[in-house]
């Protein structure tokens, strides 16, 4: 079957960096994306990665290994405005989101 | 502002009510989706509509009934709930609704049956 692991909840520090993995299994890969949503609000998207490797956008950046099947999401320089759910959601030969329960970041001061 | 926005944010109703979930996009956008949040789990995909034409399904209970007028306005008509089908029900749009799009997602209705 098709499925995707991320953890529940993690806690960082304002100011430090937080790494939240993602591993999936899917019938194909097409990449895989990360949400961020804030409680109460939209889903928003962060990135996009089919590619191995790393691309970063600010203080965000996202990895991906194909033949792992992983990826994480790299957080730094936190801010009390990280705090946040993180959504990973992978697609699969169909083009099907997979999508992960999420992973609650809180941050503290 | 998101671009997608969703009417009522919030919503309580008995199992016997009627009623409905609208979503609207001014982004151009030719896909139109709806999913079901619920808390620790996985986004649920229940509806894609591509141009006003229902594209995909994914078995979900004749309760919810979608309707597309036009490419911009989506509905889900609610009719004889279960308490278990409280959630947050997300409305999202898309250039296309199939590659690898992003999706632009609404904020959501809170819905509870009681």
């Amino acid at each position: 079957g098709q499925n995707i692991d991320q953890p529940t909840e993690m806690t960082a520090t304002e100011g430090a960096i937080v790494q939240i993995n993602c591993t999936y299994q899917t019938s194909g890969f097409n990449g895989l994306f990360w949400y961020q949503q804030h409680a109460g609000e939209a889903p928003t998207f962060l990135s996009y990665n089919v590619l191995d490797g790393l691309e970063e956008k600010g203080r965000f950046s996202s990895f991906l290994s194909r033949s792992k099947g992983y990826s994480y999401l790299l957080l730094k320089e936190l801010q009390m405005k990280d705090s946040a759910s993180y959504l990973c959601a992978a697609m699969d030969s169909n083009y099907q989101l997979i999508w992960g329960a999420g992973t609650k970041l809180i941050i503290k001061p | 502002e998101t671009g997608v926005t969703q009417t009522p944010r919030h919503l309580v109703m008995g199992m016997t009510n009627k009623k409905s979930l609208k979503c609207e996009q001014h982004l151009g956008h030719n896909a139109m989706y709806w999913y079901k949040q619920s808390a620790k789990k996985p986004l649920e995909l229940m509806f894609v509509y591509s141009l006003e034409e229902r594209v995909e399904n994914n078995s979900v209970p004749s309760r919810f009934s979608p309707e597309c007028p036009n490419s911009s306005h989506l509905f889900l008509h609610l009719h004889t709930l279960q308490p278990e089908d409280s959630a947050l029900y997300l409305c999202a749009s898309s250039q296309e609704p199939s590659g690898a799009n992003v999706l632009t997602f609404g904020a959501g209705s809170r819905l509870t049956v009681l």
